[in-house]
């Protein structure tokens, strides 16, 4: 099935760095949509990007979805203590599926 | 406030034991969605369900079963047959027309001893 694969693993950031999380697939995706896990909660709805080439901003974070629609990235520029958690990408497994496949995600510390 | 119920957070058993874990949502969604989380893992889905009496398989339903009677309720149970069963369970909920914007609860730690 659709495999979305999530790099770095792990990011570990000075406070005021900035920090960037990549997700790839090998098939063309519909949409990819982000989440953000704080530490010992649950996944919460980042944003949803649907165009090819399409780039959003919230904040300190800009999302973007590549040209072939196969890749996304979240940035986040000068990282605070707040942003710590786990981002996952997540996207549908087929045309029309309800079934959502997640990244294995990218857990971000941030050095106060 | 409109939110998704689980219960219990936290809940330990012994090997051989059946667990049902609860999920209630309150945000008039239609769809309701089982996942595991293991640590450094992804989420997984179990089961999905559109409708009521209605519901299907995810990729790691084995194990598992669930019943969908009421719009509001999607109760999982983990029976003995579930090799690994130690895990976070989160349930989530979301629209039929958008469905990729999930609204999840606050999971349920199921410990196996």
């Amino acid at each position: 099935g659709q495999q979305v694969m999530q790099i770095p693993q792990y990011q570990h950031v000075q406070e005021g760095e900035d920090f960037t999380t990549y997700c790839n697939s090998s098939t063309t995706l519909s949409n990819i949509q982000w989440y953000k896990q704080r530490p010992g909660g649950h996944p919460v709805f980042l944003i949803q990007l649907v165009k090819s080439g399409e780039v959003k901003k919230q904040k300190r974070l800009t999302f973007q979805f590549g040209e072939a629609k196969k890749n996304s990235s979240l940035h986040i520029t000068a990282t605070q203590t707040t942003d710590v958690g786990t981002y996952f990408c997540a996207a549908p497994s087929g045309a029309g599926s309800y079934q959502l496949t997640f990244g294995k995600g990218t857990k971000l510390s941030v050095i106060p | 406030d409109g939110g998704i119920t689980q219960s219990p957070k936290y809940l330990f058993r012994k090997e051989g034991q059946n667990v049902t874990l609860s999920c209630e949502q309150n945000l008039n969604h239609d769809a309701m969605y089982w996942y595991r989380q293991d640590p450094g893992q992804g989420l997984r889905l179990i089961y999905y369900s559109q409708i009521v009496n209605d519901f299907q398989k995810g990729d790691i339903a084995e194990g598992y079963s669930v019943s969908r009677e009421k719009k509001e309720s999607f109760p999982l149970t983990v029976t003995s047959a579930q090799k690994n069963p130690t895990a976070f369970y989160l349930c989530a909920s979301s629209l039929l027309r958008d469905r990729e914007v999930l609204t999840f609860g606050a999971g349920s730690r199921l410990t196996v001893l």
